[in-house]
């Protein structure tokens, strides 16, 4: 069982629109965890870490669910520039960090 | 800051030649990373270093090299090209917190013949 599973999409939405991604994760021992955006052809890059609390940043929304081990991001009015590939990321209790194969997403006007 | 460099940006190679990849960055990271990253198969790490003189193996070590003699460099060595190492290469890096964000570097796209 791979350790990050993520829906791989495409989910294609209508700019305005609100979208969620979900993340399971299989460690329970899994201490820190966060969302990566990657551009077509680019490198990966930090979108926002995920604390117990839940957290927002903007339009954006992340959420921990240690008892189920699962993550969400949400995005609210969502906007053309968001079209990537969403990647959740988690860190167990070593050095690596495991990630999903990503979820696609396309806003389209 | 550069952050994370890497050269070549592309690379052809023909099966069984070596060639090294150049991984810097100026942050001052202890940690760094090689990541492969192919269609359908998501960002796999390669090797690590904790710091300098120290490394280990990832999830896809085999037919990989590295070594860290500075806390600033980390290159990666093909021994031996291989058509299944065509990929991108990604090099990160990261402060040893484990809230702290990884770097990446802008990737490496190799294509082994």
């Amino acid at each position: 069982r791979k350790e990050v599973e993520q829906d791989p999409g495409p989910f294609n939405v209508p700019e305005g629109a609100t979208v969620a991604f979900n993340c399971t994760y299989s460690n329970s021992a899994s201490q820190s965890f966060f969302w990566y955006r990657q551009d077509c052809r680019k490198e990966p890059k930090l979108l926002m870490s995920v604390y117990s609390s839940g957290n927002e940043d903007g339009r954006f929304t992340a959420q921990l669910n240690r008892a189920s081990q699962y993550i969400s991001l949400l995005i609210r009015d969502s906007k053309l520039s968001d079209s990537a590939t969403y990647l959740c990321v988690v860190r167990g209790p070593g050095y690596a960090l495991n990630f999903g194969k990503g979820t696609s997403l396309l806003v389209t006007p | 800051n550069a952050g994370v460099t890497q050269t070549p940006k592309f690379q052809v190679l023909k099966t069984g030649q070596s060639m090294t990849l150049q991984c810097a960055q100026d942050m001052n990271h202890e940690y760094m990373s090689w990541y492969r990253q192919d269609p359908g198969m998501g960002l796999r790490l390669i090797h690590y270093s904790v710091g300098a003189g120290i490394t280990d193996q990832g999830e896809v070590p085999n037919g990989y090299n590295v070594s860290r003699s500075t806390t600033e460099d980390f290159p990666l060595r093909l021994l031996s090209a291989a058509p299944s190492q065509t990929s991108v290469y990604f090099c990160a890096s990261r402060p040893p917190g484990g809230l702290e964000t990884q770097y990446f570097g802008p990737g490496t796209r190799l294509l082994v013949l």
